[in-house]
């Protein structure tokens, strides 16, 4: 079983939709939990990190469940712009992050 | 320009050849990592350095492959005798670790192509 998984998508979703994108990981130890935007062709960046009280930017949100392993990724009113893939990463101390396959996001007009 | 730097952009070589890498991280951070992606995947984790040390290998990481990071600034990661199923993109980032919680910063890449 991969430590990291997501739905690869593609999810397809007009401007101005609200998108959710959620993600599982195998390993109860993890103790730090990241969203990762990779451009076509770029380097992956960081979006934000997730918390467990939950955590807000912008028109984006992030929800840690520690109980089911369970991250999710919360995109309101979604701009072209937000088209990407988005990469749910699961971190253990003394460990390296582990990166999960990703899920591609299209915004169309 | 302060972020991770990785050279070179682009590599083509023929099977067999061997191929070396190098990443310049962001100069206060004291970890390093090594990842490689392929298409439609989620970057897969080879290797990372705390300082000079190596802390752990992936088993992604076969014999052929070996890095090193001599002074504890930049790194080589050097593939020797290379496959066609080595053909991908090698992502180095870094990081500060003991200030807050940990955030990896990533190079651009290097694109290796075998033949």
């Amino acid at each position: 079983r991969k430590e990291v998984e997501q739905d690869p998508g593609p999810f397809n979703v007009p401007e101005g939709a609200t998108v959710a994108f959620n993600c599982t990981y195998s390993n109860s130890a993890s103790q730090s939990f990241f969203w990762y935007r990779q451009d076509c062709r770029k380097e992956p960046k960081l979006l934000m990190s997730v918390y467990s009280s939950g955590n807000e930017d912008g028109r984006f949100t992030a929800q840690l469940n520690r109980a089911s392993q369970y991250i999710s990724l919360l995109i309101r009113d979604s701009k072209l712009s937000d088209s990407a893939t988005y990469l749910c990463v699961a971190y253990q101390a003394g460990t390296a992050l582990i990166f999960g396959k990703g899920t591609t996001l299209s915004v169309s007009s | 320009d302060t972020g991770v730097s990785q050279n070179p952009r682009h590599k083509i070589t023929k099977r067999g050849q061997n191929v070396t890498f190098r990443c310049d991280p962001i100069s206060e951070h004291n970890r390093l990592y090594w990842y490689r992606q392929t298409l439609g995947q989620g970057p897969e984790f080879l290797t990372y350095f705390q300082n000079e040390a190596q802390l752990e290998k992936s088993r992604l990481l076969s014999d052929r492959f070996s890095a090193e990071r001599p002074k504890g600034s930049f790194s080589t990661l050097e593939i020797q005798r290379t496959e066609q199923g080595d053909s991908a993109m090698y992502l180095c980032a870094s990081s500060l670790v003991g200030q807050g919680q940990e955030k990896l910063f990533f190079g651009s890449g290097t694109q290796l192509s075998v033949l």
